[in-house]
């Protein structure tokens, strides 16, 4: 499917587990994004990429690993997961050509950490 | 870096008459300043942007307007319909590629 697809769109994991949560996108974008949308919080971001093997911190970063070692996916790692995490996330994509382009997001992950 | 603040939180207005929905910027930086509408269970969907060397764009009933010298800018929604019920967010692009979001508006049109 053309686009920007995150997996799963829901997921419950307890307290201290690792858990993954997977964006793809098929348009060869440079740029994806992490987002977390708490309620009051808006769209906080968490990682971001420039290109393959570029990666850097956002706003909240802390919690939370990113690798980017192909340019079509952008894998988000909780590596112990905690209750404070418990959000919906957002992966984006924008082209590199210049700075001036729309983000396109994916449909989110639920994830309830319990 | 760039922070931006979005008014008000909630707007309610009866159908047909026009919403209006502000932001501004702190990052003179920035220069491109997009418009998102989210869908309860949806991600942001683009709805209308502007760059910095523009005052203005329509789109059909939506508009943006850019004042840079104030850092602040405003989505204009004119003949509300139902179907705008939605919650929308302001956004501010900076050198380092990064979208910086506004909190967001809970826009409720009234039947």
């Amino acid at each position: 499917d053309a686009g920007i697809t995150q997996s799963p769109r829901y997921k419950i994991t307890e307290t201290g587990r690792q858990v993954t949560l997977m964006c793809h996108q098929t348009w060869s974008h440079s740029y994806m994004f992490w987002y977390r949308q708490d309620l009051g919080h808006g769209l906080r971001l968490i990682y971001y990429s420039a290109a393959a093997d570029i990666t850097d911190k956002g706003e909240v970063p802390d919690g939370y690993v990113v690798s980017r070692s192909k340019t079509e996916n952008f894998p988000l790692t909780l590596e112990s997961a905690t209750r404070s995490q418990t959000s919906v996330y957002f992966c984006a994509s924008s082209s590199g050509t210049g700075r001036t382009t729309e983000a396109f997001f994916g449909q989110g992950t639920r994830l309830t950490v319990v | 870096g760039e922070n931006v603040e979005q008014h008000p939180s909630t707007l309610s207005v009866q159908e047909g008459d026009s919403a209006v929905i502000k932001c501004t910027y702190s990052d003179s930086a920035s220069n491109y300043f997009p418009w998102y509408k989210q869908e309860l269970g949806k991600g942001p969907q683009l709805i209308i942007d502007i760059r910095s060397n523009v005052g203005e764009k329509k789109d059909q009933r939506i508009a943006v307007t850019l004042n840079k010298t104030a850092k602040h800018f405003s989505l204009h929604i004119t003949e509300t319909q139902p179907e705008d019920s939605a919650v929308y967010f302001c956004a501010a692009r900076n050198y380092g590629q990064n979208f910086v979001f506004g909190p967001g508006t809970r826009l409720s049109v009234l039947p």
